[in-house]
């Protein structure tokens, strides 16, 4: 099925470090959505983006809704070990269908 | 509830059997959706519901999948004669489709056929 390009797949960073992922689309979308997802669970919703050029933080973490409205961005500053787990993007098209990204693994060393 | 509700959590099964899966989604939520989640994988689009109507089942692999929702509340997912192949996690979400668009996943059956 239709998937939006996330990158990098995966990355291994000190504790403190802040982290960068995003999210690319051909697609426009209405919506983008960031989720995170530990082993052996549903993903969980962190973040919500409604408008192109929206930026919105939730605690540690920064979240952009791209101008051309085909993009998304996500920061997590000072990284800890609990932040180690999948992170996905999601992009709303139409009124209802969740487009998902293939995913940012995400670990932490100590 | 106060979340999505999925059940089993854990569900193995020998290959041909059917297997039924179950989402209570977050009360209130007309929409509800499945997806997919092979392992070390992204989600796959499976079916949306919009109270008991599908009008979205273009994710549905083949005819052996099947999805009902009554009562615009608990929906169930119906996979029959297994396959090894459908072994994967499958992950329910519902949401408000007005406004917000939030979708607020339960926590995932993982279905081993073997």
């Amino acid at each position: 099925g239709q998937q939006l390009n996330q990158s990098p797949q995966s990355m291994f960073i000190q504790e403190g470090e802040d982290v960068s992922m995003n999210c690319t689309s051909s697609s426009i979308f209405n919506t983008w959505l960031w989720y995170k997802q530990d082993p052996g669970e549903g993903p969980v919703l962190l973040i919500a983006l409604y408008k192109a050029g929206e930026l919105t933080s939730n605690g540690r973490l920064t979240a952009q809704f791209g101008i051309t409205r085909k993009d998304s961005f996500l920061n997590i500053s000072a990284s800890i070990p609990s932040d180690v787990g999948i992170y996905f993007c999601a992009g709303l098209s139409g009124t209802y269908k969740y487009i998902f990204g293939t995913g940012t693994r995400l670990k932490v060393l100590a | 509830g106060a979340g999505v509700s999925q059940s089993p959590s854990n569900k193995v099964t020998e290959k041909g059997k059917d297997v039924e899966l179950r989402c209570d989604p977050i009360s209130g939520h007309t929409a509800l959706y499945w997806y997919r989640q092979s392992l070390g994988q992204g989600l796959e689009f499976l079916i949306y519901f919009q109270g008991n109507s599908a009008p979205d089942k273009s994710g549905l692999p083949s005819d052996r999948f099947s999805a009902e929702r009554t009562g615009g509340s608990v929906s169930t997912l119906t996979i029959q004669r297994t396959q090894q192949e459908d072994s994967a996690v499958y992950l329910c979400a519902s949401s408000d489709v007005w406004p917000g668009n939030e979708a607020f996943f339960g926590q995932g059956t993982r279905l081993t056929v073997v």
